[in-house]
């Protein structure tokens, strides 16, 4: 099946500092997924992308959609303590109601 | 709106114990599903559902069984518990694939 290298595994920044994440895939998707996980919390969606190129921001975070369409960015800037959690990318999974999940950035931000 | 809930919280079983996670959705969506979460393995599908009274496997569908009599409700089981069972469950329901939107968590301990 499809599958999704996302990278790093983790990361340990300071406040305040930019974050930039990944996710690839050796088949090709036409839409990606960011979904964030707080502690304790189920994945919620933070950003969608449909098209090859496009680039989409949600407030401090923005994410990109690979021109090959086989990879996504997620960028976070001037971050702060609540950026905290796991970050998964995600697309559909042969056909239009499943995803296959990356294995999750997890992200620690120090005061 | 609640959306998305899980009964119960937390739970601890003993090997060959049985149980049923249920989960609630309260936005008529069409799909449901349930994945499981460990550490380094992201998030795995077990089951789903495209619709009130169907079922189909996911990922890692062994050892655990659903049901959906009702579109609102997607009930999983666990007949014979395991220590491999051991695991935080996540329930989600969607429209669309893209706008899963995620429970709280089961967080399942088998001993």
């Amino acid at each position: 099946g499809q599958q999704l290298n996302q990278s790093p595994q983790s990361m340990f920044i300071q406040e305040g500092e930019d974050v930039s994440m990944n996710c690839t895939s050796s088949s090709i998707f036409n839409t990606w997924l960011w979904y964030k996980q707080d502690p304790g919390e189920g994945p919620v969606l933070l950003i969608a992308l449909y098209k090859a190129g496009e680039l989409t921001s949600n407030g401090r975070l923005t994410a990109q959609f690979g021109i090959t369409r086989k990879d996504s960015f997620l960028n976070i800037s001037a971050s702060i303590p609540s950026d905290v959690g796991i970050y998964f990318c995600a697309g559909p999974s042969g056909s239009n109601y499943k995803l296959t999940f990356g294995k999750g950035t997890l992200l620690t931000v120090n005061p | 709106n609640a959306g998305v809930t899980q009964t119960p919280k937390f739970r601890v079983l003993k090997t060959g114990q049985s149980m049923t996670l249920l989960c609630a959705q309260d936005m008529n969506h069409e799909y449901m599903y349930w994945y499981r979460q460990d550490p380094g393995m992201g998030l795995r599908l077990i089951h789903y559902s495209v619709g009130e009274g169907t079922t189909a496997k996911g990922e890692v569908p062994d050892g655990y069984n659903v049901s959906r009599l009702k579109k609102q409700n997607f009930l999983l089981g666990l007949e014979s518990a395991a220590p491999s069972q051991t695991s935080v469950y996540f329930c989600a329901s969607s429209s669309l694939a893209d706008t899963q939107y995620f429970g709280p968590g089961t967080r399942l301990t088998v001993l």
